[in-house]
């Protein structure tokens, strides 16, 4: 089966780092994606890894290690406006490629 | 350019009653797919469908759902015989290519009373 692992909730304070870890165990694997996700809105496109090591975009970076299973979303200088719920998805090669995702880490970001 | 289009926003039906989704995709992508988030858990597939054609259903129920993507319109979602646990927020996304990103809606929240 497929198994993707993230922690449930960070705290974090206003202009601080947090790293969000997420660890996957899934066959097919054809690459990951963060998503951010505001209460009651549709998840938004982050990044995407499909090689090993670091993706940076502005504020916020993605790191993939596809012989460990894992990655992390570093999100730097924090803003109140980035307390949200971060997902992590694995898509997988199937039939037609599809998304499994993780169950989100919901971060407050506090002042 | 228009992003992924759902409607309804919301959906409220009655137990036993029919409830249609339905997304129109980004222009330019012929890509769809249907997620369900339950309250308090994360996002699970449905279906994938591009034009005319099911690719993959393996997240679908057995019985009361089903999909549609034809030639012209929009994707429809539509479950039969709706029961309360079938409450949640529907999103769909579409993707130009089928390993490329794939972006979302901004969901269908489905309440059965």
């Amino acid at each position: 089966g497929q198994n993707i692992d993230q922690p449930t909730e960070m705290t974090a304070t206003e202009g601080a780092i947090v790293q969000i870890n997420c660890t996957y165990q899934t066959s097919g694997f054809n690459g990951l994606f963060w998503y951010q996700q505001h209460a009651g809105e549709a998840p938004t496109f982050l990044s995407y890894n499909v090689l090993d090591g670091l993706e940076e975009k502005g504020r916020f970076s993605s790191f993939l290690s596809r012989s460990k299973g894992y990655s992390y979303l570093l999100l730097k200088e924090l803003q109140m406006k980035d307390s949200a719920s971060y997902l992590c998805a694995v898509l997988i090669k199937a039939a037609g490629n599809k998304l499994t995702f993780g169950g989100g880490t919901r971060v407050l970001v506090k002042p | 350019n228009a992003g992924v289009m759902q409607n309804p926003r919301h959906l409220v039906r009655r137990r036993g009653q029919e409830a249609r989704l339905r997304c129109s995709p980004m222009k330019g992508h012929s890509h769809v797919y249907w997620y369900r988030q339950l309250p308090e858990e994360g996002l699970k597939f449905m279906v994938y469908l591009q034009k005319e054609n099911i690719i993959d259903e393996s997240g679908m129920p057995k019985e009361r759902f089903s999909a549609e993507f034809p030639k012209e319109g929009p994707s429809i979602l539509r479950i039969q015989q709706v029961v309360r646990g079938d409450s949640a927020a529907y999103f769909c996304a579409s993707s130009a290519g089928y390993t490329d990103t794939q972006y979302f809606g901004p969901g269908t929240r489905l309440t059965v009373l």
